[in-house]
């Protein structure tokens, strides 16, 4: 139980796109996700909490308006990377957990994101 | 704001040996702690979690264990195997929950 699907798996595209990325909660219900992203070698850093139909938290230092956050259900969230350049390529993973950060966290399988 | 820190940072190790990766983290009002693997280009898997009040938890040839009063946890992996190579990760949630504090990682590499 409790699986997490993140979609695409890997995407590769020009600077100045705009990508989606999804995460579902596919067998229970999220009340709240994190995204991170991750550098190579480095551990994961968190970028924004999202709870369901509410505007998501980003972390410090984290633009909103580049990363756009959307929890319309509780067993989806989307997080928009837009107009894309290549300091934005990375590996996003989501979590998602049915409380707080205090209950297990459940992992989907991360999204490389190559911005050419 | 927690710190978490994990030793060693890389640890290779030949096949069968048993080992410690340790957890260290400067707060210890936690709710719990959770242990992770991550495969190289993969997300997180969840191993183990240890709720405050728990001393550790077992599962298969995976044992941690928790001391809140010291801030540590151990991942103890019995009888490695290459399949066990791997990235592990702890991580703490902070007080308000709104949180995950993440440790930086020991890379396994278990040799055949």
């Amino acid at each position: 139980g409790a699986v997490v699907s993140q979609h695409p798996s890997w995407v590769i595209c020009k600077s100045g796109t705009s990508v989606k990325i999804e995460c579902r909660s596919l067998d229970f219900q999220a009340t709240t996700m994190f995204w991170y992203r991750q550098f190579p070698k480095q551990s994961l850093m968190l970028m924004a909490t999202s709870n369901e139909g509410s505007k998501a938290t980003y972390e410090q230092g984290v633009e909103k308006d580049k990363f756009l956050i959307n929890h319309a259900s509780l067993t989806l969230s989307t997080l928009t990377v837009t107009s894309a350049h290549p300091e934005d390529s990375s590996f996003y993973i989501c979590s998602a957990t049915t409380g707080t950060a205090t209950q297990p966290q459940h992992f989907g399988d991360g999204t490389r994101l190559s911005i050419l | 704001k927690q710190e978490v820190t994990q030793i060693p940072a890389a640890l290779s190790v030949p096949e069968g040996e048993n080992l410690v990766l340790n957890c260290s983290f400067t707060d210890s009002a936690i709710y719990n702690l959770q242990w992770f693997r991550q495969d190289p280009g993969k997300g997180l898997t969840s191993l183990l979690l240890i709720q405050s009040s728990q001393r550790e938890q077992t599962s298969g040839r995976l044992n941690a264990s928790l001391d809140k009063s010291s801030g540590r946890s151990t991942l103890y992996i019995a009888a490695s195997q290459p399949g066990d190579s791997a990235t592990y990760l702890c991580a703490v949630p902070s007080q308000s929950g709104n949180q995950f504090y993440f440790g930086t990682g020991t890379s396994l590499t278990v040799i055949p």
